[in-house]
């Protein structure tokens, strides 16, 4: 699976829009764009994910560039209830099939949401 | 659906004593995973299950560890002889489609 890099923290105002970069310049045709997000002390919660176009549900917005070599999470109006450590994965395979469906995580983007 | 739930949640054992550590995975998902987090690795997969059947588990540290599941809802993770640098926390995560779901994870620590 193609490595991603992110940012080691961000931080963002409540109320405001939190846009979290990741880069996956060597992401192949085949991989989807994955975020996952860890909560102190809880496990990772599955946000959103992509192949090519645009997403979006009750939770993020997720664009991809066109080259599909970096990628943004949106959360549209941040509370402190998303202060989180955020990952970003890119990895073969839309649903569970055969050896593809490992899940590896990486750093990940600190997000810190304050009053 | 009370979604993955993980037994104990908190552990705390002495040096060479067995672990076990249990999960239940959401009714219905046909992978289960075990992963471990420090703050100095990082989240790691140990091993995962399809269909009650170890497919991977590459990640597993040692022959310390081992984990079973022997049927769609149980899976135990075990370590025989703790030592303290598993001190951990242990997740166990199960999935269907595309999304995983974690548990709240067990917090291990060797003494």
């Amino acid at each position: 699976d193609a490595k991603t890099t992110q940012p080691t923290s961000m931080d963002c105002a409540e109320g405001r829009a939190a846009n979290l970069p990741c880069n996956h310049s060597t992401i192949s045709g085949n991989e989807y764009v994955y975020w996952y997000r860890q909560i102190h002390s809880q496990g990772p919660q599955y946000i959103i994910h992509g192949l090519k176009n645009n997403e979006t549900n009750e939770m993020a917005s997720l664009i991809i560039t066109e080259d599909r070599k970096s990628s943004t999470l949106i959360l549209p109006h941040a509370t402190l209830r998303d202060t989180a450590v955020y990952y970003c994965i890119v990895r073969v395979a839309e649903a569970p099939s055969g050896g593809y469906n490992k899940l590896i995580f990486g750093a990940g983007t600190r997000l810190a949401v304050h009053p | 659906d009370a979604g993955v739930i993980q037994s104990p949640r908190h552990e705390v054992t002495e040096m060479g004593q067995e672990v076990t550590l249990r999960c239940k995975p959401i009714s219905g998902h046909d992978y289960l995973f075990w992963y471990r987090q420090t703050m100095m690795r990082g989240l790691e997969l140990l091993i995962y299950f399809n269909n009650n059947v170890p497919i991977d588990d590459s990640g597993m540290p040692e022959d310390r560890f081992s984990a079973k599941m022997p049927n769609a809802s149980f899976s135990t993770l075990k370590i025989q002889p703790s030592e303290p640098r598993d001190s951990a926390v242990y997740f166990c995560a199960s999935s269907l489609n595309y999304g995983y779901t974690f548990g709240s994870g067990t917090r291990l620590t060797v003494v």
